[in-house]
């Protein structure tokens, strides 16, 4: 039980152009996903938390009209990097949570490759 | 200063060895730590749960906190191949958010 996944595990875009990706708790309903990033051999940064229905927090630094998160329903969250440039490319993560509880599910995350 | 701090190794160890994994965090405040397992190009996989201080164990891990030292450990006995990948120590810091430490990788050599 308890599964994430993501779509897709890989993508590759031109400079400028805009990429979306999805997370999905497949057998449960998430009222809470996050976003996070990872850089090679570095640890997971948080982005965003997004609640079903509501904006999505961001963190300090991070653009919000850059990465624009939609939690538009319970199992499904999506990240749209805008505008992407060569420095946006990373391994994007989304994790998800029960009502009620703190442990976190990740997805297998996707890599971002922006040429 | 980091609100958690981890070697990033690399860690290189023969099949078998016992491992022995650490973090060092900066808040006394901190009461929920947690180990992570992630293989390369995947999600992390939660290994262990611990709250406050003390060991917990599940069959070759065993998790340990010293809230004294401010220091958590997490310690594979019988390592195997398999156990090769990044381990990633995490706290909570407020309400749902994690925050991790570098992550060690770690191989087991056949």
């Amino acid at each position: 039980g308890a599964v994430v996944s993501q779509h897709p595990s890989w993508v590759i875009c031109k400079s400028g152009t805009s990429v979306k990706i999805e997370c999905r708790s497949l057998d449960f309903q998430a009222t809470t996903m996050f976003w996070y990033r990872q850089f090679p051999k570095q640890s997971l940064m948080l982005m965003a938390t997004s609640n079903e229905g509501s904006k999505a927090t961001y963190e300090q630094g991070v653009e919000k009209d850059k990465f624009l998160i939609n939690h538009a329903s319970l199992t499904l969250s999506t990240l749209t990097v805008t505008s992407a440039h060569p420095e946006d490319s990373s391994f994007y993560i989304c994790s998800a949570t029960l009502a009620g509880s703190d442990t976190q599910y990740f997805g297998p995350g996707t890599r971002l490759t922006v040429l | 200063q980091k609100e958690v701090e981890q070697d990033p190794g690399p860690l290189s160890v023969p099949e078998g060895a016992i491992v022995s994994l650490n973090c060092t965090y900066s808040n006394s405040a901190f009461q929920y730590f947690m180990w992570y397992r992630q293989y390369s190009r995947k999600g992390p996989e939660l290994l262990m749960y611990t709250y406050s201080s003390g060991n917990k164990e599940d069959g070759r891990f065993t998790a340990q906190v010293d809230k004294s030292s401010k220091y958590i450990s997490l310690f594979i006995r019988d390592s195997q191949p398999s156990d090769s990948a990044t381990y990633l120590c995490a706290t909570f810091q407020g309400a749902q958010k994690l925050v991790f430490g570098q992550g060690t990788r770690l191989t087991i050599n056949p």
